[in-house]
This record gives structure tokens, C-alpha cells and sequence, in this order.
């Protein structure tokens, strides 16, 4: 089976840095990916990591080690938008199962 | 680029009757789309993976009578849920990938169905 933990809230000031990991124990691995996901919208992709290491995309990084089954996101410079759930999801088998979310609340 | 829709928006409907949802890529051919179900405050959960031209592959504990999926093109898969009950009121997600090789998902904008 897929098993895939991640932090239910997480709060943070704005323009402060946070890290919101995700272990993952999953019978196939193909590939990690993030989404952000504000209230009644579909979520959007953030990123995707395969290799071990970090991926930075402006504001946003995503780490992976496969050895450990760990992801982290980092987010930098927080603004008020980024308040929203964040949503690690393994991807294998062609398909991806997603974790139960983590909802960031970014204070003033 | 990469846009994916799907109608209605939202939908109610009452009990025992059967409602279908419609997902489109609009400017890319999707060989899979995938329709998930996300319950308030959680999680996406994936009912079923839908390839273009074949049966659609159904999660355990997905009821493939009850949630009727069709990919009849590389643009369009529509499910159905019928007869549908108040439990089956949730958020309704699709999305769209333009090839095996390829690994990101394109997600429509959901919708919403509430059944009385």
C-alpha cells in the first residue's frame, strides 16, 4: 500500500520562510510532486522531483531523498496568497496517490 | 497552455437520479485522464484512470457501476454517477496527462455536486 504523512497545519508569518515536509513508504516510486491548493479550487502543480536534491523554482524548493522517502518544501518570502493546502502526492504505476494535505496559514 | 475544463461547475441533483460530468483538454490531446474525489478538508482520492479508446481502471473500493467513466476521445472523458445518493455529495476533479512518458497533470477546476 501507499503511505504518505504529512504535518495537518502548519502557521507562519508573512515574509518569514517554512518547511513543510512529507515521508512517504510506498511499494513503487516514480517521482514526488507538490501542489498548492486554495479552498474550493483545483490544486496546482508546484513541482516535481525524481532525483535526489533540491529543485528551486523562485519563491519555492522542493527537496527529495529517495534512501530516506522524504520531501520537504520550502517556500521563502511568505505572502499572505500562500495561505492555501499544500499537497505532497507519490507518483508510480503511472498513477499518484496523493497525501491527506497540509493547510498553511500565513499571519500578518 | 495545457488547459483543462469540466462542467458543470456545480451540480444538485436529488437522490436516485444520475449525473454526468464532463472533462475536456482544450488545447492538447489527453492520452490519460484520471478523476479523483476530494471529501471537505481532505485529501484527493483517486477513483479511476481513464486511457482513451479502453476501459477505465478503477480503484479498490471505487464502484465501476455506480461511477461510469468514458474516454471517447483524446479531448474529452465524462463520468457518470448513478443513482446517486447524498453520500456520493463531494468535489469531483479531473486531470489530464498528454502521454505515458510524460508525468505532469493538468487538473480541471472541479466540480461540486450535491445530491438531496
Amino acid at each position: 500500500g501507499q503511505n504518505i504523512d504529512q504535518p495537518t497545519e502548519m502557521t507562519a508569518t508573512e515574509g518569514a520562510i517554512v518547511q513543510i515536509n512529507c515521508t512517504y513508504q510506498t511499494s513503487g516510486f516514480n517521482g514526488l510532486f507538490w501542489y498548492q491548493q486554495h479552498a474550493g479550487e483545483a490544486p496546482t502543480f508546484l513541482s516535481y522531483n525524481v532525483l535526489d536534491g533540491l529543485e528551486e523554482k523562485g519563491r519555492f524548493s522542493s527537496f527529495l531523498s529517495r534512501s530516506k522517502g522524504y520531501s520537504y518544501l520550502l517556500l521563502k518570502e511568505l505572502q499572505m496568497k500562500d495561505s492555501a493546502s499544500y499537497l505532497c502526492a507519490v507518483r508510480y504505476a503511472g498513477k499518484s496517490t496523493f497525501g491527506d494535505g497540509t493547510t498553511l496559514t500565513v499571519k500578518p | 497552455g495545457a488547459v483543462v475544463s469540466q462542467h458543470p461547475s456545480w451540480v444538485i441533483c436529488k437522490s436516485g437520479t444520475s449525473v454526468k460530468i464532463e472533462c475536456r483538454s482544450l488545447d492538447f490531446q489527453a492520452t490519460t485522464m484520471f478523476w479523483y474525489r476530494q471529501f471537505p478538508k481532505q485529501s484527493l482520492m483517486l477513483m479511476a484512470t481513464s486511457n482513451e479508446g479502453s476501459k477505465a481502471t478503477y480503484e479498490q473500493g471505487v464502484e465501476k457501476d455506480k461511477f461510469l467513466i468514458n474516454h471517447a476521445s483524446l479531448t474529452l472523458s465524462t463520468l457518470t454517477v448513478t443513482s446517486a445518493h447524498p453520500e456520493d455529495s463531494s468535489f469531483y476533479i479531473c486531470s489530464a496527462r498528454t502521454g505515458v512518458s510524460s508525468y505532469e497533470q493538468y487538473f480541471g477546476p472541479g466540480t461540486r455536486l450535491t445530491v438531496t
